[in-house]
């Protein structure tokens, strides 16, 4: 089946502007994580998204950044007033399910998006 | 100093080389993810280690978690130019869904 999808694979926009980047998740996947990737470091979560449950935005690094997932499926994520140091690749990745279940957790991740900020 | 460290930073092993890189935790490990990394492109799953010396195979790839040492290796064997990328680490450190990373091995095959 269809994998984790996102888009646009590469975005470049100038500074003060607002970006919106898309995820869709696995078919059936209840999960839903948005990472962010500087060059040469790890990944950085951002947001956690589980069912209907109130999504977890504590990796959110301030309030430009914002993310919403309708119908328990697409999620977008929103920069508003881009800086430079927004840029990085933004990845996105979804999960059968959550909770202490290893093999149901395993994240399956996207392509990414590369946003550049000048 | 990060609570996942990945060694080395980056490896250049000539084609047909054995070879290993390490993930160590600070903290207890209660489950252990490997992914590959292409340019361009996400991250690929490889494997999936839970607590208990668990080791696993994939093609010419084997990781090992050592839950003493709190560390896992990955082993390739006779390695091949579709090994190369970057090899990351993910740790289940508090048993919720909230994963820690390591910073990542960049791998090169010479040929």
């Amino acid at each position: 089946g269809a994998g984790v999808s996102q888009s646009p694979s590469n975005k470049v926009t100038e500074k003060g502007k607002d970006v919106e980047l898309r995820c869709d998740p696995i078919s059936g996947h209840t999960a839903l994580y948005w990472y962010r990737q500087s060059l040469g470091q790890g990944l950085e979560f951002l947001i956690y998204f589980q069912g209907n449950s109130a999504p977890d935005k504590s990796g959110l690094p301030s309030d430009r950044f914002s993310a919403e997932r309708t119908g328990g499926s697409v999620s977008t994520l929103t920069i508003q007033r881009t800086q430079q140091e927004d840029s990085a690749v933004y990845l996105c990745a979804s999960s059968l399910a959550s909770g202490y279940s290893p093999g149901t957790d395993t994240q399956y991740f996207g392509p990414g998006t590369r946003l550049t900020v000048l | 100093s990060q609570e996942l460290e990945q060694s080395p930073q980056s490896l250049i092993v000539q084609e047909g080389k054995n070879l290993t890189i390490n993930c160590t935790s600070s903290k207890t490990l209660y489950g252990l993810y490997w992914y590959k990394q292409k340019y361009g492109e996400g991250l690929i799953f490889l494997m999936m280690l839970q607590k208990g010396g668990e080791e696993k195979s994939h093609e010419k790839i084997t990781a090992k978690l050592d839950e003493k040492k709190q560390q896992s290796s990955l082993h390739i064997t006779a390695s091949q130019p579709s090994h190369a990328g970057i090899y990351l680490c993910g740790a289940d450190t508090d048993s919720n869904y909230q994963l820690i990373w390591g910073a990542g091995t960049k791998l090169i095959i010479k040929p």
